[in-house]
């Protein structure tokens, strides 16, 4: 079962715009991962921010984590058509020892 | 090297068949997993293994049978499948299994299986 639920599910912008896409989920986490996926591909992992975190940056990323409201948010900056791709975000339930999935936003970088 | 490596990339096979997909890392993770991915769709865990002992199986049909022979290889038998169980199936290791805070999962490329 879903713990995350994605928004949107599907995203078009023009190179150089900002990407962004939310995030909720339903119970404590211990942490919450992003992930990209391209077509058909294996996942790559992007950024894990802990449940006492509230704001993460890696390279052209800032992920923000809002536990009050269950919910995370993703920001691509500057973006690329090579950000084509599906972006998953995945959570960690508190005690527990699954990741589980959320939707996922399926994101198209237009040149 | 991060890198998880899964064969067959592809695999069609009918339903009497039995064939069996492989992973393996060698990143020295102690914990491994099975993810199936349906087209458009998040992954969904159906198995993991820690210290190379099934610790989750998530009410996975038996026609699927997973193993793990040392602690960086791990198999999925697949024996009498659907063609509902067509499906992209991912691999993914970790240091520690995901109860310990900050674990990050790499996984493979997949293998798509096709069943007719």
């Amino acid at each position: 079962s879903q713990q995350g639920e994605e928004d949107p599910q599907a995203l078009s912008i023009q190179e150089g715009e900002n990407a962004t896409m939310n995030c909720s989920y339903k119970t404590s986490i211990n942490n919450l991962q992003w992930y990209r996926q391209n077509s058909g591909r294996g996942l790559v992992h992007l950024i894990l921010i802990r449940s006492n975190e509230r704001e993460k940056h890696s390279g052209r990323l800032r992920v923000t984590l809002d536990t009050s409201k269950k919910s995370s948010s993703l920001l691509i900056t500057a973006s690329r058509a090579a950000d084509t791709a599906s972006y998953f975000c995945a959570t960690v339930k508190a005690a527990g020892n699954k990741l589980t999935f959320g939707g996922g936003t399926r994101v198209l970088v237009k040149p | 090297d991060t890198e998880v490596t899964q064969t067959p990339k592809h695999l069609v096979m009918g339903m009497t068949n039995k064939k069996s997909l492989k992973c393996e890392q060698h990143m020295g993770h102690r914990a491994m997993y099975w993810y199936k991915q349906k087209a458009k769709k998040p992954p969904e865990l159906m198995f993991v293994y820690s210290y190379e002992k099934l610790s989750i199986n998530e009410s996975v049909p038996s026609r699927f049978s997973p193993e793990c022979p040392n602690s960086s290889l791990l198999n999925l038998h697949l024996h009498a499948l659907q063609p509902e169980d067509s499906a992209l199936y991912l691999c993914a290791s970790s240091q520690l299994d995901m109860g310990f805070a900050g674990n990050t999962i790499y996984f493979g490329e997949g293998s798509w299986l096709t069943v007719v």
